[in-house]
């Protein structure tokens, strides 16, 4: 079955430091995938996302990923995170333009 | 603005009634969908629909049923039939193919 995994369930990090949150999808020809951010008690923001071109995909908030096919990976960072970062983040993935398949979520919790 | 609204934000219900949740959008979107969300487990399809009066089962449909009459609108009834439903629903909306979800707020249900 497709599939996507996000191994950590939670990343503590300090405030400034760098950050690496890893996604991982079971490989198929055509994939679509995005990384989404979600707040307590409130629905998920779209972060990023690649469909195609280039591997390194720029973000909001200044994260970014990168898409590589060889690994199947998609894994989000940042090289200094804020306070308000702390937050969960929900990797996707589309096969072949079929509905959204999501991990199960890795809380980044910033500290100062 | 243009958005997906789904309310209420917060529902109670006791134990055996059946209780609907709301979700209009007005981005003219043709393809909506119903998450469940429950701590450690990421987001479970429930239902989706691509086409006003068309829906399909997700993963986890059993004790759910929906509608969509209107391509605003993609109404969630949680039945008696549900097993464990207390949660937080997440309502989802996008044009299909490779294009970006957009999320409701969320309705968090808690059935005593």
């Amino acid at each position: 079955a497709q599939s996507v995994t996000q191994l950590d369930s939670q990343v503590p990090v300090f405030e400034e430091a760098p950050v690496e949150l890893r996604c991982n999808y079971s490989s198929s020809v055509s994939v679509y995938l995005f990384w989404y951010v979600q707040y307590p008690n409130q629905g998920l923001q779209l972060l990023l996302k690649y469909l195609s071109g280039s591997t390194l995909v720029k973000g909001i908030n200044g994260f970014e990923a990168e898409f590589n096919k060889s690994q199947t990976s998609f894994h989000l960072r940042k090289p200094s995170v804020h306070i308000s970062d702390t937050a969960e983040y929900f990797c996707a993935v589309s096969y072949n333009t079929d509905k959204l398949i999501f991990g199960t979520g890795t809380r980044l919790q910033v500290f100062p | 603005d243009g958005g997906i609204t789904q309310s209420p934000k917060y529902l109670f219900r006791k134990e055996g009634q059946n209780v609907t949740l709301s979700c209009e959008q007005n981005l003219n979107h043709d393809a909506m969908y119903w998450y469940r969300q429950d701590p450690g487990q990421g987001l479970r399809l429930i239902y989706y629909s691509q086409i006003v009066n068309d829906f399909q089962k997700g993963d986890i449909a059993e004790g759910y049923s929906v509608s969509r009459e209107k391509k605003e609108s993609f109404p969630l009834t949680v039945t008696s039939a549900q097993k464990n439903p207390t949660a937080f629903y997440l309502c989802a909306s996008d044009r299909g193919g490779d294009t970006e979800a957009f999320f409701g707020q969320g309705t968090r249900l808690t059935v005593v």
